[in-house]
């Protein structure tokens, strides 16, 4: 059973452009993380939101957390092609372990 | 970046050997865990460990056994290789559970069944 739900699953933009991510479920999460994973390479932690309705910025990468903890969205501003990479949302709930949406590809063009 | 390393980087196997995947950390971080990454269904837990010889099963746990006999080393073994087996492997580590449970990920194993 998929918890999380990315959308959507590919994007290809070029660069300067503004794009966002999505990441629903029906289940309430603790926390949520954001990843950014890199071809040939393993996911790598951009932020963690925690509270509902926590917005939180990373230079032009928005994060928010939904009011009700259900869902997050990553909104990229004038996206450059360094952006290039595989997002991932990951939700903890109780215990150890960590569920991941199965992506977003952002492929941005010069 | 957090010290975790995983070897082998690559291996190219046949049906029905043994394989064991080694993930070494330097953060002497409790929680290990194993992943494997395919297209179409994202990052899948296979086993997990929180502490010195104590592991649990996660989503995709058949066919696969883990050891955990020092804080800094989890091992991955497939016990008789299987082509659906082939998959990219990660190791990831955590400080601890609860609300957060930020995990570090290693750079991966890409593994082929043949």
């Amino acid at each position: 059973t998929q918890l999380l739900e990315q959308s959507p699953q590919f994007l290809s933009i070029q660069e300067g452009e503004n794009l966002t991510v999505y990441c629903n479920s029906s289940s309430v999460f603790s926390s949520l993380q954001w990843y950014r994973q890199e071809p040939g390479e393993g996911p790598v932690l951009l932020v963690t939101v925690v509270t509902g309705g926590e917005v939180k910025k990373l230079k032009r990468l928005t994060f928010q957390f939904g009011d009700a903890r259900k869902d997050s969205s990553l909104h990229i501003t004038a996206a450059q092609p360094g952006d290039t990479g595989l997002y991932l949302c990951a939700g903890a709930q109780t215990g150890y372990a960590l569920n991941f949406g199965k992506g977003t590809s952002l492929l941005v063009t010069p | 970046d957090a010290g975790i390393t995983q070897s082998p980087r690559h291996k190219v196997t046949e049906t029905g050997t043994p394989v064991t995947l080694r993930c070494h950390q330097t953060e002497n971080h409790r929680y290990m865990y194993w992943y494997r990454q395919d297209p179409g269904h994202g990052l899948r837990l296979i086993h997990y460990s929180y502490g010195v010889k104590d592991t649990d099963k996660g989503e995709v746990s058949d066919g696969y056994s883990v050891s955990r006999s020092k804080t800094e080393d989890f091992l991955l073994t497939l016990e008789s290789a299987t082509s659906s087996q082939t998959s990219v492997y990660f190791c990831a580590i955590s400080g601890g559970g609860g609300s957060y449970n930020e995990q570090f990920f290693g750079p991966g194993t890409r593994l082929t069944v043949l």
